[in-house]
């Protein structure tokens, strides 16, 4: 069946302006994550879905990046004001469920550049 | 200091060789340990899965957990050169119900024909 994708792959922006990313869970997963990775480093985690609720987002680096998944499918990370800094690689992953060690399932990732 | 340490490499190592990656970490409530595979400019991908101590083989593959030393391992036998990613140790904790992980640098392996 079809994995996680991502939507954009890539997406350049200016310093300040705003920018959603979206992530596309497999079917049925109940479970979803956000992660960053920098450019030489492994990812960094940001926030975790249980269903519609972020049920752990204390990864979230400041108040300009906020994330939501209003049906329990499809997410969106939002992040404003953006800064060079924030510039990374976006990845999502799905689990079927959120029990501890469940098999976390990466998506190509969103590679986001702010000029 | 970081929880999780792995050497980032590069590793470059002939075909056929045996390829030993590490990792050691700080968190003595981590019992879930992972390593992803992650070719260039692609998603991490699940290798291997361990609960716990001891030891998981998988074909060519086999993960070591040493909890009393805080410390696993990869090892990749018969390397080939499609074994060329960046290979990812990742962990996550009993108390965390949410299954985050924590993940290594990562180390960049380069198999040679």
């Amino acid at each position: 069946g079809a994995g996680v994708s991502q939507t954009p792959s890539n997406k350049v922006t200016e310093k300040g302006k705003y920018v959603e990313l979206r992530c596309d869970p497999i079917s049925g997963h109940t479970a979803l994550y956000w992660y960053r990775q920098s450019l030489g480093q492994g990812p960094e985690f940001l926030i975790y879905f249980q269903g519609t609720g972020a049920a752990d987002d204390s990864g979230l680096p400041n108040d300009r990046f906020f994330a939501v998944r209003p049906e329990g499918s499809v997410s969106t990370l939002k992040i404003q004001r953006t800064e060079r800094g924030d510039s990374a690689v976006y990845l999502c992953a799905s689990s079927q469920s959120p029990g501890r060690g469940d098999t976390q399932y990466f998506g190509p990732g969103t590679r986001l550049t702010v000029l | 200091q970081k929880e999780v340490e792995q050497d980032p490499g590069p590793l470059s190592v002939p075909e056929g060789a045996i390829v030993s990656l590490n990792c050691t970490y700080s968190n003595s409530a981590f019992q879930y340990f992972m390593w992803y595979r992650q070719y260039s400019r692609k998603g991490p991908e699940l290798l291997m899965y361990t609960y716990s101590s001891g030891n998981k083989e998988d074909g060519r593959f086999t993960a070591q957990v040493d909890k009393s030393s805080k410390y696993i391992s990869l090892f990749i036998r018969d390397s080939q050169p499609s074994d060329s990613a960046t290979y990812l140790c990742a962990m996550s904790a009993i108390n965390n119900q949410g299954g985050k992980l924590i993940f290594g640098q990562g180390t960049e392996l380069s198999v040679k024909p």
